[in-house]
């Protein structure tokens, strides 16, 4: 089966710095990247998401690379503001069945 | 993306007792799925709900402690019985977008929150 890791399991910055979650997968099946953020006492949100046959994707502030070769794939939120401070968790995907990381702990702080 | 809800949002049980948990969509959607999420964890899968027939559940899960009904494309229902303190956890509901009930994206519910004494 897959394997999806996610580090660094928290991350701390200031206001204004760049956070960088990094996932790598085993299976080169998988063709589906989302990443969720969840906030506290609420439900994962899909923030943004990726399919294999491409290498970057991009929505204002966050954006996703994919590196199919290697077999990870990164979340990029730049100019971090203190309302992107949650758990954030990729996955990996072929067809209906969705494998997640581990999560990262964001905490931006003001 | 589809409108997801859960009951109840939380709940506190006592052990021995069963909580069924309902999952309601405001469109038709062809995959719902099950997932516990235990405190500070990941997400795992329990099962897919399957319109109609059985649900399939993933390996370490299994009918008789987690019965799940799906009567319709709008709603599905998520029992857990014979309560322990180890079922203290979340539980989300999420749909798959799209109908063709492929590699579609999975949207969740807001979870319900159960602790078991």
């Amino acid at each position: 089966g897959e394997n999806v890791e996610q580090h660094p399991s928290t991350l701390s910055v200031q206001e204004g710095d760049s956070a960088v979650i990094k996932c790598t997968y085993s299976d080169s099946a998988s063709n589906y990247f989302p990443w969720y953020k969840q906030e506290l006492g609420k439900g994962p949100q899909l923030i943004i998401d990726i399919r294999s046959n491409v290498g970057e994707k991009k929505d204002q502030r966050i954006a996703v690379t994919l590196n199919k070769t290697a077999k990870h794939f990164s979340l990029h939120i730049t100019e971090t503001q203190p309302e992107d401070s949650a758990v954030y968790f990729c996955a990996a995907s072929k067809g209906n069945q969705f494998y997640f990381g581990t999560g990262t702990s964001l905490t931006v702080i003001p | 993306s589809a409108v997801i809800s859960q009951k109840p949002s939380r709940d506190i049980c006592q052990r021995g007792t069963s909580l069924t948990i309902q999952c309601q969509v405001d469109s038709q959607v062809t995959m719902m799925f099950w997932y516990r999420q235990q405190p500070g964890q990941s997400l795992t899968l329990i099962a897919t709900a399957n319109q109609g027939s059985e649900a399939t559940y993933e390996s370490g899960f299994v009918i008789d402690k987690f019965p799940i009904s799906r009567p319709n494309l709008t709603f599905s229902t998520l029992t857990v019985s014979n309560m322990s303190p180890e079922d203290s956890s979340i539980y989300l509901c999420s749909v798959g977008s799209g109908t063709s009930g492929a590699t579609d994206t999975q949207y969740f519910g807001p979870g319900t929150r159960l602790t078991v004494l």
